[in-house]
Order: structure tokens, then sequence, then C-alpha cells
């Protein structure tokens, strides 16, 4: 069965400055999709990311981006200019096709001002 | 296109009582599924739907749990009787189809059990 692991359960970062989120993952699939998705105070889930496993480029939006290390089975996601509207719990979450999704218990992230 | 609309955003009931949460998918979407959150186990999957017919309920914790899509665009998730360990955040979140492989989420219930 596929796990996720978040070492990281609360990390802060100063408002205009880069964070790195850790998340690693096991699995024995070659092909599978990874995520990043933020939940803020309001408490829905968004999609920040998506790195697909067979791409070695790694996936970027803006601001966020992704170090996929394929081999090392790990996932980071890098917040660059951290906003105060970053301050939220990150999930990475793994999905293989036809599976399920599995979440990692999150990392929470206070962006100081 | 408004997204995952569940209702109600916060529930609070006594122990013993019936608990029915609504989901309302996107448009067009084939799946749809059941998470409870909660701080000791984080997201759970308790079921999911494929063209409104219950594919994979291993989640579902007992009995007590009860889901249903009587049609595409609606779902409920009931607990009867709740107690207060169901206290939890319940989401429901729907995606185009399985290869698709994004789910969105709605904004979840609230649900506290006294």
């Amino acid at each position: 069965a596929q796990t996720v692991t978040q070492s990281q359960p609360e990390m802060s970062v100063q408002e205009a400055e880069t964070v790195t989120l850790s998340c690693t993952y096991d699995t024995s699939e070659s092909n599978y999709y990874l995520f990043w998705y933020k939940q803020p105070p309001s408490r829905q889930m968004i999609l920040v990311i998506r790195q697909e496993a067979y791409k070695q480029q790694n996936a970027t939006e803006n601001r966020f981006s992704v170090n996929f290390q394929k081999a090392a089975k790990s996932f980071s996601l890098k917040i660059s200019d951290s906003q105060l509207g970053d301050t939220a719990m990150y999930f990475c979450a793994f999905y293989n096709y036809g599976q399920n999704f599995v979440f990692g218990p999150g990392t929470r992230l206070s962006v100081l001002p | 296109d408004a997204g995952v609309i569940q209702s109600p955003r916060h529930e609070v009931t006594e122990m013993g009582q019936e608990v029915t949460l609504r989901c309302k998918p996107i448009s067009g979407h084939d799946y749809l599924f059941w998470y409870r959150q909660t701080m000791m186990r984080g997201l759970e999957l308790l079921i999911y739907f494929n063209n409104n017919v219950p594919i994979d309920d291993s989640g579902m914790p007992e009995d007590r749990f009860s889901a249903k899509m009587p049609n595409a665009s609606f779902s409920t998730l009931k607990i009867q009787p709740s107690e207060p360990r169901d206290s939890a955040v319940y989401f429901c979140a729907s995606s185009a189809d399985r290869g698709n492989e994004k789910l969105f989420f709605g904004s979840g219930t609230q649900l506290s059990v006294l």
C-alpha cells in the first residue's frame, strides 16, 4: 500500500521569504501523480500543484514549484515570496490510476508579517 | 461553475440523533467521494461513487454510516445514531473521471456530536 509522509508538522516563514515543505512517499508503481493541496482556515481544500511521475520536468504554478525526485520518492513544495494568504495546512497526496488518493498528515504553515 | 457544494456548513447535534450531510458535485463529474478529516487520523476516504453507484465503501466506519447518490447531482451521508466520536469535518469531493485524477473539494461540514 502507498504511504505519504510529511515530516514537518509545523513551519513558519517571514513574509516575502521562501519556504520548502517536505514530502516523501512509498510506492512500487512507476506511473502515478503527486499533488499538493492547501487548506486555509476557511477549510476549503484547494489544489496547489500537480506532478505526473513520468514527467521529469518539475511542475510550477506562479510562486509555487516542486522538486520531484522520483528515485528518492521525494516531492517537496517550494513557496517563493511568501504571502500572508499562504498561511494554511498543506497536504501532500499520491494518486495512482484506479486507486484512491492517499494523503499525508499535513504541514501547518504560518506566514509571519 | 459553483464548485462542489456541501450543506450544512456546521452541524451540532446530540448523541443518538440522526445526521444527514448533503453534497452537490460539479456538473458532469462522474465520481463523488466522501472523506472524513480528524486531527488523529487525517483525511480518510469513507466511500466513493461512480455514475451514482457505490464502488468502494470499505472506509465506512460501521453500520451507523450510510451514503446514497440518488442522481448525478446529489449525494447524502447519513449517520444514525450519531456518537461523539463521529465529530469531524466531512468533505465531499468530485472528479471528472478516474483518469482525470483531479479532486475538487467542497467546503466541508463541521459536525459536532455532543
